[in-house]
């Protein structure tokens, strides 16, 4: 079955103690990124790669971390997590960016206290 | 600006149509989609229409787009419960970025 897995889906954790939050297609898909999801402001792309050891930031990468060893593979490194980072991370892949349609993984809600 | 904005809410009576409006800034964008969010799932794409066409319609959704206006619309047909999510609508950036809109709670009630 066609499917982006992202691990755990719920994680409470305190402010500055790293985490990682895997994510991992079956789909051979070139691009892959990372998404928060906070209410009233939708979607907000945190990091994108469009393939192995091509990384860029979207709109929100301050905080975060992402690498691309792996074409399957595309983990989202908090290494100092703070409140503010609170929210639902959704990862996502796709054959070419957002040309063609792209699969979301069921999400990852992150709580820091 | 890269801002695609939406309604926040929407309630509809079941069997009645839905209609989730979104406006968008970039006049470029190729691609305009609707994702669609069940609760406690991730985005699944619904449809999508390609800038140079006006409308698209897919068994009870119809897109229509007013790229003057850069105003897109999702029209549900017989609205129901199952229709209840949230539903984004989302613009293709020229590099390969979506810019998603915040999103339209859909609420169905009998």
């Amino acid at each position: 079955e066609a499917q982006v897995t992202q691990n755990p889906r719920y994680l409470i954790t305190v402010t500055g103690k790293k985490l990682t939050v895997t994510c991992s297609q079956n789909m051979n898909h070139e691009y892959m990124s990372w998404y928060r999801q906070d209410p009233g402001l939708g979607l907000r792309q945190i990091y994108y790669s469009m393939n192995v050891e091509v990384t860029d930031k979207g709109d929100v990468p301050e905080g975060y971390k992402v690498s691309r060893k792996e074409k399957r593979n595309f983990p989202l490194i908090l290494e100092s997590p703070s409140p503010n980072q609170t929210s639902l991370y959704f990862c996502a892949s796709s054959l070419q960016g957002s040309i063609t349609e792209a699969f979301f993984g069921q999400g990852t809600r992150l709580t820091v206290v | 600006g890269e801002d695609v904005e939406q309604s926040l809410f929407l309630s509809v009576r079941e069997g009645d149509s839905s209609v989730i409006n979104c406006t968008y800034t970039d006049s470029s964008s190729t691609y305009l989609y609707w994702y669609k969010q069940e609760p406690g799932a991730g985005l699944q794409l619904l449809t999508y229409i390609f800038s140079n066409m006006d409308m698209k319609q897919d068994q009870r959704l119809t897109v229509l787009l007013n790229k003057k206006d850069k105003h897109l619309s999702l029209r549900i047909a017989d609205t129901q419960t199952g229709d209840s999510a949230i539903y984004f609508c989302a613009e293709m950036l020229s590099d390969y970025k979506l810019s998603f809109g915040a999103g339209t709670t859909v609420t169905v009630r009998a």
